[in-house]
């Protein structure tokens, strides 16, 4: 099956800077998304993000599906961007089946 | 807004013992799936299902079944429950080409 890698798995941002995590898949797909799951468990989608760019505040998404990427970025940081983001894509072809990275944990101090 | 709603947020249950985890959706999605999340191993796929009675397995399906007979539910079913099955186990639903919705999860504990 696809494999979905993401990096860093753990980062640690003083408030206010920026950052870029970034996923790398092994086959083309037909859909990518990007979540971000609270200290609390629950997991938000962010962004659908099959190819191009997309922004939604201070965060934003490319994905260059012909070089199998996708990259988020997170600007001006906020000690509420703190959780796991994970990167999920389905492969293009049959079933939807959607597959998940193993994330990104973000830390933002104060 | 799209609800996915899971039955249960902790549940506690004995080795051996049947187990089934319920999960709705309002939003006439046809594809619904379960996943478990454990610490360093992000979300793993267990089952999904495109359709009624359609069902597909993921990438560990082993000790489970899942159940679709009407569009809005799908059940996970331990069929006997053991204490590596003790997980985080998140429900989610999606048209297709669409974003995935989770539900809230529940937290499962096997003594």
């Amino acid at each position: 099956g696809i494999q979905v890698e993401q990096s860093p798995p753990d980062l640690i941002l003083q408030e206010g800077a920026n950052s870029t995590l970034r996923c790398n898949f092994s086959d083309s797909v037909n859909n990518l998304q990007w979540f971000h799951q609270n200290p609390w468990g629950q997991l938000i989608n962010l962004f659908y993000i099959p190819s191009g760019t997309k922004q939604n505040g201070r965060l934003s998404a490319t994905t260059v599906a012909t070089e199998r990427y996708s990259l988020l970025y997170i600007s001006s940081s906020q000690t509420t961007d703190s959780g796991v983001y994970f990167c999920a894509v389905s492969a293009s072809g049959g079933y939807q089946k959607v597959t998940f990275g193993i994330g990104t944990k973000l830390q933002v101090i104060p | 807004d799209v609800k996915v709603t899971q039955s249960s947020r902790y549940l506690v249950k004995r080795t051996g013992e049947k187990v089934f985890l319920e999960c709705v959706q309002d939003m006439d999605h046809e594809n619904m799936f379960w996943y478990r999340q454990d610490p360093g191993l992000g979300l793993r796929l267990i089952y999904f299902s495109y359709d009624v009675k359609m069902k597909e397995k993921g990438d560990i399906p082993e000790g489970y079944s899942v159940s679709r007979e009407k569009k809005e539910r799908f059940s996970l079913i331990l069929e006997s429950a053991s204490t590596n099955q003790t997980s985080m186990y998140l429900c989610a639903s999606n048209r297709n080409n669409s974003p995935l919705h989770f539900g809230n999860g529940t937290r499962l504990t096997v003594t």
